[in-house]
């Protein structure tokens, strides 16, 4: 079973830059398993923040980035802020109708 | 804007099936090339993706849980619902529906607040 990877958490200090990552345990993420990524703070729903790899969603702050890199998609916050402190998350259409997000990487802003 | 809101019991007993229903305001579920997902998220742990169906009937569902979901669709009440059969603990979660597009737009758009059901005797 194909399983998404992120890290668990990462740390970044206010005002620098970050880069999360979301891989595959078998194979390289590309621009055709479509990954997007979303922003989570505690009790609340999913914010979306990038589809189709880079496109940011309605509203999104231009310090949030997409791209692929290497062999997997990434999110880059520049410029970090207290309240870029959340959860993030990516997931990747499989095709088929089938989506797998990743287990989540806990970002901390200190 | 299209705004979806999630309902239904928040404790079900174990063995039983969960039911929930998606409601969506704000514009027509069959307007546009739209899938309609449950996604869930146990305490403390990430989003799993359920399944989802499309206005057509037609559906798609995780491997992992595939046999216990059905999932629906009554364009007239502009609604889609899930159902879990034989719950467990383990499917006690917050249950979340979303929207989601087809060709380059896959992305999960619009989300729900979620609705938080726990499997208990």
């Amino acid at each position: 079973q194909t399983v998404v990877t992120q890290e668990p958490s990462f740390s970044v200090s206010p005002g620098g830059t970050v880069t999360l990552t979301c891989g595959l345990t078998s194979g390289s993420v590309s621009t055709n398993y479509y990954p997007s990524w979303y922003q989570q703070t505690p009790g609340l729903a999913p914010r979306t923040l990038i589809y189709f790899t880079d496109t940011r969603s309605s509203g999104v702050p231009n310090r949030f980035s997409g791209s692929i890199l290497g062999n997997k998609a990434a999110l880059t916050i520049t410029g970090a802020q207290a309240d870029d402190e959340s959860d993030y998350y990516c997931v990747l259409y499989m095709g088929s109708g089938i989506w797998v997000f990743g287990g989540g990487t806990k970002l901390t802003v200190l | 804007q299209v705004q979806l809101q999630e309902s239904g019991p928040g404790l079900v007993k174990p063995s039983q099936t969960l039911s929930l229903t998606c409601t969506v305001s704000g514009g027509s579920i069959s307007s546009g090339n739209y899938y309609w997902s449950w996604i869930r998220q146990p305490a403390g742990k990430g989003l799993e993706w359920i399944g989802r169906v499309y206005t057509s009937g037609s559906t798609n569902s995780n491997p992992s849980l595939r046999g216990r979901v059905t999932i629906s669709v009554d364009t007239s009440k502009n609604q889609f619902s899930l159902k879990l059969s034989s719950v467990t603990a383990a499917d006690t979660a917050v249950y979340y529906c979303a929207r989601s597009g087809s060709g380059w737009y896959q992305v999960f758009d619009i989300w729900g607040q979620g609705t938080m059901v726990t499997v208990s005797s």
